[in-house]
């Protein structure tokens, strides 16, 4: 398989639930990158991976937590999600070995998760 | 800090129709990378272009070109004889030169419609 691929496609979960989300790159990259994509909103950036270090976290609640355990996969854990959290997150990565947010390569997108909080 | 404002939110034409998606750009850097992509339905983000601040020659790709002018801070996209599969949400996005503040910020998107 190529490309960034994204699991599960689709997520119905209660506030209550826990769940995780799965995304591998199979590029070689060094960077990955979680996005959330609301309806009527900008693209926001919530966590970047760079080599398997945690670069930045964008003021993100803590109720979303990334892991990434080798440079081709993250995961991003969920609990106690409130319905505003409802919406399509994206996983992305590219061949930047960053020091801090900085992106300059291209970003390469998965399929995308597409979350609703009941 | 850097902005990407695309004006049109939502475009309509007809199969065959020429269309042209605006992209303004803000930045205080000299050094600086602008993208296209596309989402169609599916949901997916596809790559289309990458251009950096000091290339300023127009590309074409097929039905797909692309305007860049740095003297009104703008990177226009235009597809030639339009198809109803070019119908998708377009993003223009900037990633300032490098640095521990640069990042890819999204305009909001242009929704084109290519009916039959």
């Amino acid at each position: 398989e190529t490309g960034v691929t994204q699991t599960p496609r689709h997520l119905v979960m209660g506030m209550t639930n826990k769940k995780s989300l799965k995304c591998e790159q199979h590029l070689g990259h060094n960077a990955m990158y979680w996005y959330k994509q609301s309806a009527k909103k900008p693209l926001e950036l919530m966590f970047v991976y760079s080599l398997e270090e945690r670069v930045e976290n964008n003021s993100v609640p803590s109720r979303f937590s990334p892991e990434c355990p080798n440079s081709s996969h993250l995961f991003l854990h969920l609990h106690t999600l409130q319905p505003e959290d409802s919406a399509l997150y994206l996983c992305a990565s590219s061949q930047d070995r960053l020091a801090g947010w900085g992106s300059t390569d291209t970003q390469y997108f998965g399929p995308g998760t597409r979350l609703t909080v009941l | 800090a850097q902005k990407v404002t695309q004006a049109q939110t939502e475009i309509s034409v007809v199969e065959k129709e020429d269309v042209t998606l605006d992209c303004v750009y803000e930045t205080r850097d000299t050094t600086y990378y602008l993208f296209w992509y596309k989402q169609p339905p599916s949901g997916e983000l596809v790559f289309l272009i990458r251009r950096n601040s000091f290339d300023e020659q127009n590309e074409i790709s097929g039905r797909y070109s692309w305007n860049f002018q740095k003297s009104t801070s703008s990177f226009n996209f235009t597809i030639t004889a339009s198809q109803v599969v070019d119908s998708a949400v377009y993003f223009c996005a900037l990633s300032e030169g490098g640095g521990a503040n640069s990042k890819l910020t999204f305009g909001k998107g242009i929704t084109l419609s290519v009916r039959p």
